[in-house]
């Protein structure tokens, strides 16, 4: 059973669109993230939620809004995507201060 | 600012040679540190993880990583590599002195590992 998944695992779009990012855990964690790798491989984090409340928003634009409906799952809409945007999109979870457990990844490229 | 240090970006080694990947942060006070790894077209998976105690700590695949207050380092080590272990190496360091507490998990840049046969 996977614990974090991510879904799709592969999106192409064209500049201007909106698009979502599905992300559920089964593991029971109460805190999720999303990080961006970029083309050279460096994480960055943008968001963590804890309890479906956010308590991280590493000053990503606006058009990147994340939305929490419960405590498994954050979900990721992206809107006017533009060329920067492409990344490897990461969700994670973790208990309290326990070890954060990564999903697959979301490989985004836009055109 | 902070900052997770890995100094080297891009390491080739011959099978059966050791391995040592430095990782430092600029934080003082109570971390925890995290070694995950990245297969290529994989997803992070932990290797280890250091909160408290001893401050050796051995992970899977052979991996062990010390961790020196005194220096603020976290370096990874393997005593003899195989052609399975190229991957991306990513420190991680968390803590409670950063904004968002021990919410936020803040990487090194990575370490690029090739193993030749």
């Amino acid at each position: 059973d996977t614990a974090v998944s991510q879904t799709p695992k592969y999106l192409v779009t064209q500049m201007g669109n909106d698009k979502s990012i599905k992300c559920e855990q089964n593991l029971g964690h109460d805190t999720m993230y999303w990080y961006k790798q970029d083309s050279k491989k460096f994480l960055k984090i943008m968001f963590s939620y804890n309890n479906k409340e956010l308590i991280i928003n590493e000053t990503v634009p606006n058009r990147f809004s994340p939305k929490s409906p419960d405590k498994a799952h954050l979900n990721l809409h992206i809107n006017s995507l533009e060329l920067g945007d492409s990344a490897v999109y990461f969700c994670a979870s973790s208990q309290d201060r326990g070890v954060a457990f990564f999903g697959q990844g979301t490989r985004l490229t836009v055109v | 600012a902070q900052s997770v240090s890995q100094h080297n970006h891009h390491v080739i080694l011959s099978e059966a040679a050791s391995l040592e990947l430095g990782c430092n942060y600029s934080y003082g006070g109570t971390v925890n540190l995290f070694w995950y790894v990245q297969y290529p077209g994989q997803h992070l998976q932990l290797l280890l993880k250091y909160f408290s105690g001893d401050p050796l700590v051995k992970g899977i695949k052979g991996f062990e990583a010390e961790f020196i207050k005194s220096k603020f380092s976290f370096n990874l080590r393997k005593p003899s590599v195989q052609w399975s272990d190229t991957a991306e190496y990513f420190c991680a360091v968390r803590g409670p002195m950063f904004s968002g507490g021990y919410n936020k998990l803040i990487f090194g840049a990575g370490t690029r590992l090739a193993v030749h046969p």
